[in-house]
């Protein structure tokens, strides 16, 4: 059974900070996957990881997957107010894709 | 494209009624599947379907029954609503790739049930 859990779960932080959501899985994942989440809204993904040492950035944004420690990594780089949301992760087994409970991401100006 | 689409937006039951949560998607993905999202639970899945003719079990599928007899539906039938069913619904799809894993999963905008 995969279980996948993000730590923090919330994260208040000031703009222009650094920091870094952690994504843990129990079990070999064939991919990870990173989604946003706006409030009252629907999901969009952000990053597909599909292998050991997969790095991929977007702006502010940079996501990690480790592997052999079933561990991936969404470090943002001086934030800003606009990417406060709630960030997913999400691993996969045959069939079924799961969710991590998520971190809600407060950026303070 | 449409993309994935759900109806209805919101609906209110009382407990004991039943009623069908559509979804469908004009992308041809394999891949369907239904999540639930509580306060503090984060995303949980129901049932998914790997393809037409072919369903199963999520993490949470007790009160829900599926179907997918085309590719472009999955609706979700809750068979007689419970208040502990009161959540948001949200409907995915994607590809299935070679190997059988998934590519990323493209979300509906969700359906709001209360169960009074």
């Amino acid at each position: 059974e995969l279980k996948v859990e993000q730590n923090p779960l919330f994260l208040s932080m000031q703009e222009g900070k650094n920091y870094t959501i952690y994504c843990n899985y129990s079990t070999t994942s064939d991919r990870l996957y990173w989604y946003r989440q706006d409030p009252g809204k629907s999901l969009e993904s952000l990053f597909v990881l599909l292998s050991n040492g997969a790095v991929k950035q977007e702006g502010r944004l940079m996501a990690s997957l480790d592997t052999k420690a079933r561990l991936s990594t969404l470090h943002i780089t001086a934030a800003v107010h606009d990417l406060s949301a709630t960030y997913f992760c999400a691993g996969v087994l045959p069939g079924k894709i799961i969710f991590g409970k998520g971190t809600r991401l407060h950026i303070l100006p | 494209n449409a993309g994935v689409t759900q109806t209805p937006k919101f609906q209110v039951l009382k407990t004991g009624q039943s009623m069908t949560l559509q979804c469908a998607q004009d992308m041809n993905h394999e891949y369907m599947s239904w999540y639930r999202q509580d306060p503090g639970m984060g995303l949980r899945l129901i049932h998914y379907s790997v393809g037409a003719g072919i369903t199963d079990q999520g993490e949470v599928p007790n009160g829900y029954n599926v179907s997918r007899s085309t590719t472009e539906d999955f609706p979700l039938r809750l068979l007689s609503a419970a208040p502990s069913q009161t959540s948001v619904y949200f409907c995915a799809s994607s590809w299935t790739l070679r190997g059988g894993s998934y590519n990323e999963q493209f979300f509906g905008p969700g359906t709001r049930l209360t169960v009074l």
